[in-house]
């Protein structure tokens, strides 16, 4: 099993469309999640850190199932510019600087 | 502000050649990372500088050799590479923990580098 698994997609989308990743993570004794975009050819963007409780940031949820160990990330209203893959990305425990990447889940949010 | 900045963004060279990448940031992060990405793959990590030191080297060839001068600068010193070697080479840092004790990593816009 690998350490972080995400649906590779694509996802298509229309604009304005609700859209709904998940991620899986095997080691349960892991502590921080995060949430990066990636734009073709550019480097990841920090979208979000995931909180125990789970957060939002303004169209953007993240959520965090320990029992079950995965990371969701919703999107609302999607917009041509959320066109991106989106890469789930968790921390080594007991190491504050490595990070586990998954292969990243790609979105086209199309007009 | 969350700002990291590569120089250059393209780099060609041959595999005889001698060349420098390099990463500053001024947002008085004490960690800084290279990652070596290739397409449609997530960023390898490379080397990690903590506290101007160097923590972590993954198994990295030296024909790639890291140097961090001071906090806010890291240079990668690129010596008789190969062309295997051609990828976008992103460098990083990362802040204090945040309240809730979380390092967040920020990313620069990476070096496209092409070996020939």
């Amino acid at each position: 099993r690998k350490e972080v698994e995400q649906d590779p997609g694509p996802f298509n989308v229309p604009e304005g469309a609700t859209v709904a990743f998940n991620c899986t993570y095997s080691n349960s004794a892991s502590q921080s999640f995060f949430w990066y975009r990636q734009d073709c050819r550019k480097e990841p963007k920090l979208l979000m850190s995931v909180y125990s409780s789970g957060n939002e940031d303004g169209r953007f949820t993240a959520q965090l199932n320990r029992a079950s160990q995965y990371i969701s990330l919703l999107i609302r209203d999607s917009k041509l510019s959320d066109s991106a893959t989106y890469l789930c990305v968790v921390r080594v425990p007991g190491n504050n600087r490595k990070l586990i990447w998954g292969l990243g889940t790609s979105l086209a949010v199309n007009p | 502000d969350t700002e990291v900045t590569q120089t250059p963004k393209h780099l060609v060279m041959g595999m005889t050649n001698k060349k420098s990448l390099k990463c500053e940031q001024h947002m008085g992060h004490r960690a800084m990372y290279w990652y070596k990405q290739k397409a449609k793959k997530p960023p390898e990590l490379m080397f990690v500088y903590s506290y101007e030191k160097l923590s972590i080297n993954e198994s990295v060839p030296s024909r790639f050799s890291p140097e961090c001068p001071n906090s806010s600068l890291l240079n990668l010193h690129l010596h008789a590479l190969q062309p295997e070697d051609s990828a976008l080479y992103l460098c990083a840092s990362s802040s204090h923990p945040s309240r809730t004790g979380i390092y967040e990593q920020y990313f620069g816009p990476g070096t496209r580098l092409t070996v020939t």
